[in-house]
């Protein structure tokens, strides 16, 4: 069935270090990739998406990959800062009605 | 300030006991939905609603119910037939079905007692 994998579930670096999640899909007729952060106690917020026609996005120290044959997408996040401490998802979309989520990265960062 | 507002930020409920999620918007959005967060998992989809009055299952409805009688406004009902109601329920909007990006409101926390 439709399914995302997020890796690794938790992720604990040095400040000013960069970060990796990555996350698999299975649906190939996803073609909508959102990313949300969600702090503690809130609700989750998009942080950054892509569309199946582009490989890579940048904003400012966050930026999206996505490799279609391999069915895989990474969020990268440089210069690591204390506010980026939260639990992030990934997510596929297969059609305008459905959006799967990942299980979340908890992403902790050392001072 | 727009946004989405869900009451209360706890809620407990006893046994047997049907208990109603508060899920308000001012975004002049059509379409809510109502996702439930367990730990160590992603969200999954419990109902969404395109436009007042209609709205469709998700992925893990049995337990729920749900009303739109107003744009503004998408209460979810966890009844006595959900067994395992101990969740995060966060409740999103979109601006019409189809469009991805999702708003999501601070969510409520449901325990049993």
């Amino acid at each position: 069935g439709e399914n995302v994998e997020q890796h690794p579930s938790t992720l604990s670096v040095q400040e000013g270090d960069s970060a990796v999640i990555k996350c698999t899909y299975s649906d190939s007729a996803s073609n909508y990739f959102p990313w949300y952060k969600q702090e503690l106690g809130k609700g989750p917020q998009l942080i950054i998406d892509i569309r199946s026609n582009v490989g890579e996005k940048k904003d400012q120290r966050i930026a999206v990959t996505l490799n279609k044959t391999a069915k895989h997408f990474s969020l990268h996040i440089t210069e690591t800062q204390p506010e980026d401490s939260a639990v992030y998802f990934c997510a596929a979309s297969p059609s305008a009605s459905k959006i799967i989520f990942g299980s979340g990265t908890r992403l902790s960062i050392r001072p | 300030d727009g946004g989405i507002t869900q009451s209360p930020k706890y809620l407990f409920r006893k046994e047997g006991q049907n208990v109603t999620l508060s899920c308000e918007q001012n975004l002049n959005h059509d379409a809510m939905y109502w996702y439930r967060q367990d730990p160590g998992q992603g969200l999954r989809l419990i109902y969404y609603s395109q436009i007042v009055n209609d709205f469709q299952k998700g992925d893990i409805a049995e337990g729920y119910s749900v009303s739109r009688e107003k744009k503004e406004s998408f209460p979810l009902t966890v009844t006595s037939a959900q067994k395992n109601p101990t969740a995060f329920y966060l409740c999103a909007s979109s601006i019409r079905q189809g469009n991805e990006k999702l708003f999501f409101g601070s969510g409520t926390q449901l325990s049993v007692l």
